[in-house]
């Protein structure tokens, strides 16, 4: 089982700002990450896959990087419909896994 | 439009058992590779099974092994999941999402349905 570190679990900024969210691997998984978005009540929605990939209709402010264990999400410029949970997943290997999540209030 | 449409949650005692679908439309169904997740109540996501498009492969999470069977019916673009021996521990909002077949995006989950809810108690 590939365990994942997500951190931080919340982070309080405003709208602007630029936040950054961390996602460390027990084990080496390529580029097999996946970052998606759950506001309350809804559905996670994929952002962006391949670590870094931008899903299709997804805004250029979201960003992902990094290889192997290391993982980040950064939200460029924080818009007030970007307040939301935010959680990593890998596939690289069964079982799928995801990471604890990061809820993203306003400060 | 993909659509995925849950049905099937409900309330059931501990050591009960449920039976939940997930019907598909708006794409090929036969095409990809389907899942289940769960989201118990102010908690995260939890990965739960997934099927590969023609059933040869299927996959469980430990927590479900053994008590939950996942299939699929490609001639009615359904997805569905038993779940017998249940517990308390299983309560949670089921999602089925569905994995594309593209090499570059398998095993993301690039559409989810709005959940079902299940809940165990006595």
């Amino acid at each position: 089982v590939i365990w994942m570190t997500q951190s931080p679990s919340l982070l309080s900024a405003s709208t602007g700002d630029r936040v950054t969210i961390s996602c460390r691997m027990s084990q080496g998984i390529s580029s097999y990450l996946a970052w998606y978005q759950q506001k309350p009540g809804k559905a996670p929605e994929l952002l962006i896959y391949a670590a870094s990939t931008l899903q299709s209709g997804v805004p250029s402010r979201f960003s992902g990087s990094g290889s192997g264990t290391d993982f980040t999400l950064t939200i460029s410029c924080l818009q007030s419909e970007d307040f939301a949970t935010y959680y990593c997943q890998q596939y690289y290997s069964f079982p799928r896994t995801f990471g604890q999540g990061t809820k993203v209030e306003i400060k | 439009e993909v659509q995925l449409v849950e049905s099937g949650g409900g309330l059931v005692k501990p050591g009960g058992s449920l039976r939940l679908s997930c019907a598909a439309s708006g794409f090929t169904f036969s095409s990809y590779s389907m899942n289940w997740v769960r989201q118990a109540p102010g908690k995260g996501l939890e990965w739960v099974s997934s099927i590969s498009s023609s059933s040869s492969y299927i996959y469980y999470a430990d927590s479900v092994k053994g008590r939950f069977t996942i299939s699929r019916d490609n001639a009615k673009n359904s997805l569905y999941l038993q779940m017998n021996s249940l517990r308390a521990e299983d309560t949670a909002v089921y999602y089925c999402a569905r994995d594309p077949p593209e090499v570059a995006v398998a095993g993301t989950l690039d559409y989810w349905g709005q959940g079902t809810l299940v809940t165990v108690s006595s």
